[in-house]
């Protein structure tokens, strides 16, 4: 059974970073296909895509946000963490990690963290 | 700036179809851009439908179903039930990053 939780700070003031932990279990990053993603949701507002490290390393991000975010990986530790740089009120949001795993045909997102809410506020 | 949209708004009857779908601004969607349909409820965290334009998690009850359809991809209820009320949204590959759509919030009425 995958699953993923997230954990960092609920309210990070403006122009701070922000650092975000996924915790999985039940899979591994080292595992051909496999990765984990990052995705936020303002409140009231639609999901947004934003980061994503695969199992060999490779790091993919949203163009409109590369410049503030950096995903790295701990495997010994299951574990995968977004910074975000100068953070603003408009990154207010539930930010979620999910299970990200491709074959040569497919890709899916399957499995999703219950999400943490952070709230950028002086 | 790549802009997925999909209908803001939709309602069914129970026990009706209906059909959503999910457009791209580069122009149409095909498999390479493996759509993914997720269904989120008020307070929950968004679960996963459909993957790669048609294939069903182990989860996805049969009424779900994804496909191609007019340049867009599309998701399908057939027989809808009253808990299919939720946001739906889909999410499309560009060639390393993924975009989701804006959401379409389906009433069930």
């Amino acid at each position: 059974q995958i699953t993923l939780k997230e954990s960092g700070p609920t309210l990070v003031k403006p122009t701070q970073t922000l650092t975000l932990t996924c915790t999985f279990s039940g899979f591994s990053l080292s595992t051909s296909g496999v990765g984990v993603g990052w995705i936020r949701q303002p409140p009231g507002k639609a999901l947004e895509w934003l980061a994503l490290i695969y199992w060999d390393d490779d790091k993919r991000y949203s163009p409109s946000l590369k410049n503030r975010l950096t995903i790295t990986e701990d495997t010994s530790k299951n574990q995968v963490v977004l910074t975000m740089t100068n953070l603003d009120p408009v990154d207010t949001a539930t930010y979620y990690c999910a299970h990200h795993y491709c074959t040569t045909t497919t890709c899916s997102y399957d499995s999703w963290g219950q999400g943490t809410l952070v709230t950028v506020s002086s | 700036q790549t802009v997925v949209t999909q209908e803001p708004s939709l309602t069914v009857s129970p026990g009706g179809t209906v059909t959503l779908t999910c457009a791209s601004s580069t122009g149409a969607v095909t498999s390479g851009y493996y759509p993914n349909w997720f269904q989120q409820k008020p307070g929950q965290a968004p679960r996963a439908l459909i993957y790669s334009t048609s294939n069903k998690h182990s989860w996805t009850p049969a009424r779900f179903s994804g496909s191609l359809l007019g340049g867009k991809a599309a998701l399908t209820l057939s027989g809808v039930q009253p808990g299919d009320e939720a946001e739906y949204y889909c999410l499309l590959y560009y060639g390393g990053a993924w975009v989701f759509g804006g959401g379409t919030k389906l009433t069930v009425l």
